[in-house]
């Protein structure tokens, strides 16, 4: 039973480079979800998926983020014209289905660094 | 990896002894409180949750404790463990679709 796979578990851009962060749920979860952290602080929201669509992507910071699901599977995150304050480690986790209470099932998180 | 605990307030706790991390939420309308444990390097992994209607719930170990009248969450960890060692967030789910929102964290060292 494999948990939530991302990859690359850590990535160092120059500023102004586009960046690409994939996560792979736990099989058979239809919900999948991306957060933000930052050093010292907890996890931010950014967009989640039910299925292929994108159910609320309230937490993007600006236009230079974007997050597709094309088959309600795998999730790529997507970063254009990164700057340094997008460095974080950028979490993904996986549910069920939205009707649960809280339990979201995490990976390890891909570190972006920008330079 | 790197710590994400650098900066977090810190809680000292002898091998043995109970741990209590608290948390003060602002949402009354969250349906659940939820707690959870994130160790080095490692994504958040979760303890447990609470729904807005009860006041105290236990799993192994640990006991969440609600109190609505002030809007103060707590997890109780009973005869902590080195393994305890790690940061705790609380979190509330504000709405459908397990969109979370994440306190500030508390880093737990458990002192042999």
């Amino acid at each position: 039973g494999a948990g939530v796979s991302q990859t690359p578990s850590n990535k160092v851009t120059e500023k102004g480079k586009y960046v690409e962060l994939r996560c792979d749920p736990i099989s058979g979860h239809t919900a999948l979800y991306w957060y933000r952290q930052s050093l010292g602080q907890g996890p931010e929201f950014l967009i989640y998926f039910q299925g292929t669509g994108a159910a609320d992507d309230s937490g993007l910071p600006n236009d230079r983020f974007f997050a597709v699901r094309p088959e309600g599977s795998v999730s790529t995150l997507k970063i254009q014209r990164t700057e340094r304050g997008d460095s974080a480690v950028y979490l993904c986790a996986s549910s069920p289905g939205t009707e649960y209470g809280g339990e979201l099932f995490f990976g390890e998180g891909s570190r972006l660094t920008v330079l | 990896g790197e710590s994400v605990g650098l900066h977090l307030p810190t809680l000292s706790v002898q091998e043995g002894d109970n741990s209590i991390i608290n948390c003060a939420y602002s949402n009354s309308a969250s349906d659940y409180f939820i707690w959870y444990k994130q160790e080095s390097g490692k994504g958040p992994q979760f303890i447990i949750d609470i729904r807005s209607n009860m006041d105290k719930r236990q799993g192994q170990r640990v006991t969440v404790l609600l109190n609505k009248t002030v809007k103060h969450l707590s997890l109780q960890i009973a005869a902590t463990q080195p393994g305890d060692s790690a940061v705790y967030f609380c979190a509330e789910n504000k709405a459908a679709g397990n969109k979370l929102t994440f306190g500030g964290g508390t880093r737990v060292l458990v002192k042999p």
